[in-house]
């Protein structure tokens, strides 16, 4: 029973560079999240999707991008990369309860260089 | 701004003793507050909940308690085990299970 697996655990990008992070889920849950952690930082939520064909920006969506053309699957985008993107990367998903219980990955660690 | 505050960065306590973590948060318009518990190199996976009808929560070892005119929850651990040991953070649910997190408190439980 997979849950939700992100892919690459780790990357090192160039300055510019673009890349995507992915996250697929195989327990049929219809939101989905991406957040990432700074050290020190508590997690601030970038993008979320309530189902697939529907995004809606975060606290901190500048520089990225997202797309849900499936329920599974909810790659995130990185377009131009700069160092303020070093972070680790967790994607969520929920049962739709509206009770805040998020089901994370196990996290990408990106740093740009 | 933020929204939700945990004051204690880091706490130490002995194995078998109580391990109490707070938080502050701002809007009194939240319903559910939750901790969240997180390993290194590990996401976080969901502790415990309480939703704003209530003032008390239980799970096992772990309670959490809630005071809405303070606008403050805390998280007691009875008894504190090695295996505790990890980044706690305090988290509330805004809508379509939107979670806003605090910075976190790295607890130790020393044996």
């Amino acid at each position: 029973n997979a849950g939700v697996t992100q892919t690459p655990k780790f990357r090192i990008l160039k300055i510019g560079q673009s890349m995507t992070l992915q996250c697929t889920q195989d327990m049929n849950h219809n939101y989905m999240y991406w957040y990432r952690q700074d050290p020190g930082m508590g997690l601030k939520l970038i993008y979320y999707s309530v189902g697939a064909g529907i995004t809606d920006k975060g606290e901190v969506p500048n520089g990225y991008n997202v797309s849900r053309s499936t329920t599974e699957d909810f790659p995130l985008r990185l377009e131009l990369a700069a160092p303020s993107q070093t972070s680790v990367y967790f994607c969520a998903t929920s049962v739709a309860q509206n009770t805040g219980e998020l089901f994370f990955g196990e996290g990408s660690r990106l740093t740009v260089l | 701004d933020q929204q939700v505050k945990q004051n204690s960065p880091s706490l130490s306590v002995q194995e078998g003793r109580i391990s109490i973590l707070n938080c502050d948060y701002t809007n009194s318009m939240f319903d559910y507050f939750l901790w969240y518990k997180k390993y290194p190199a590990e996401g976080p996976t969901f502790l415990i909940s309480i939703s704003s009808i209530k003032d008390k929560n239980e799970d096992g070892r772990f309670t959490v308690f809630l005071n809405k005119s303070a606008k403050h929850l805390s998280l007691h651990i009875v008894p504190s085990q090695p295996g505790d040991s990890a980044v706690y953070f305090c988290a509330v649910e805004t809508s379509y299970d939107k979670v806003i997190f605090g910075p976190g408190t790295s607890l130790s439980v020393i044996p």
